[in-house]
């Protein structure tokens, strides 16, 4: 059975800087690009991160792009999201999100964490 | 980019068939056959329902179905039930290692 789960969110200050980790198992990590993707309290999902299975290639969206990391370590079967110079619109549930196998969709979904940027 | 449009709500009573529109542009949904769909309930994480447009993943009632026309593509529920009372998302990819998502659509059963 696969499973994501999260952990590292919590409450940070604007400006602060918070490293988010996933621990994978139930499936070949290291074969399998992942995704971060995250959701606005009482609002829709928006796309983050992505890196690809052997963690050479990265994405980011323009709203995180120089602020957020994505990383991975195969050996661990862990996935991670650093984060800096945190904004409150920052503030979300962060899903860890497993690559579709072959397609560009996304099967499997953590239950999430949630980050609170606030002074 | 910017979010896919969903519309904000639909609903239909129990056995009815509701559908769920998306629509994109020429560089997200009208460019590639990669549209997903995914199901939320309240506090729970998405469940993809429908991918590359058209495919269900196995366990997935067939009462669930995918379809795109050009820029805008659809998800439709034959024979509504009350556990398909849910937000549901259209995702698209969007080309350069990037996704977009939509607004979201909240599903109620009369």
């Amino acid at each position: 059975e696969v499973q994501l789960v999260e952990s590292g969110g919590g409450l940070v200050q604007p400006g602060g800087s918070l490293r988010l980790s996933c621990s994978a198992s139930g499936f070949t990590f290291s074969t399998y690009t992942m995704h971060w993707v995250r959701q606005t309290p009482g609002k829709g999902l928006e796309y983050v991160s992505v890196i690809n299975n052997n963690g050479r290639s990265t994405y980011h969206a323009d709203s995180v792009k120089g602020r957020f990391t994505i990383s991975r370590d195969n050996s661990k079967n862990t996935l991670y999201l650093q984060m800096s110079s945190l904004r409150p619109e920052d503030t979300a549930v962060y899903y860890c999100v497993k690559d579709g196998s072959g397609g560009w969709f996304f099967d499997y979904w953590g239950q999430g964490t949630l980050v609170t940027v606030s002074s | 980019q910017s979010a896919l449009t969903q519309p904000r709500s639909v609903s239909g009573s129990p056995g009815q068939s509701v559908t769920i529109s998306c629509t994109g542009t020429s560089s997200d949904v009208g460019a590639y056959n990669y549209v997903s769909w995914y199901q939320q309930h309240p506090g729970k994480a998405p469940k993809l329902m429908i991918y590359d447009v058209t495919k269900r993943p196995s366990g997935v009632p067939d009462r669930f179905s995918g379809s795109k026309s050009g820029n805008t593509a659809s998800l439709t529920i034959s024979g509504l039930q009350a556990e398909d009372e849910a937000d549901y998302y259209c995702c698209s990819y969007a080309g350069s290692y990037s996704w977009v998502f939509g607004g979201g659509t909240k599903v109620t059963v009369l």
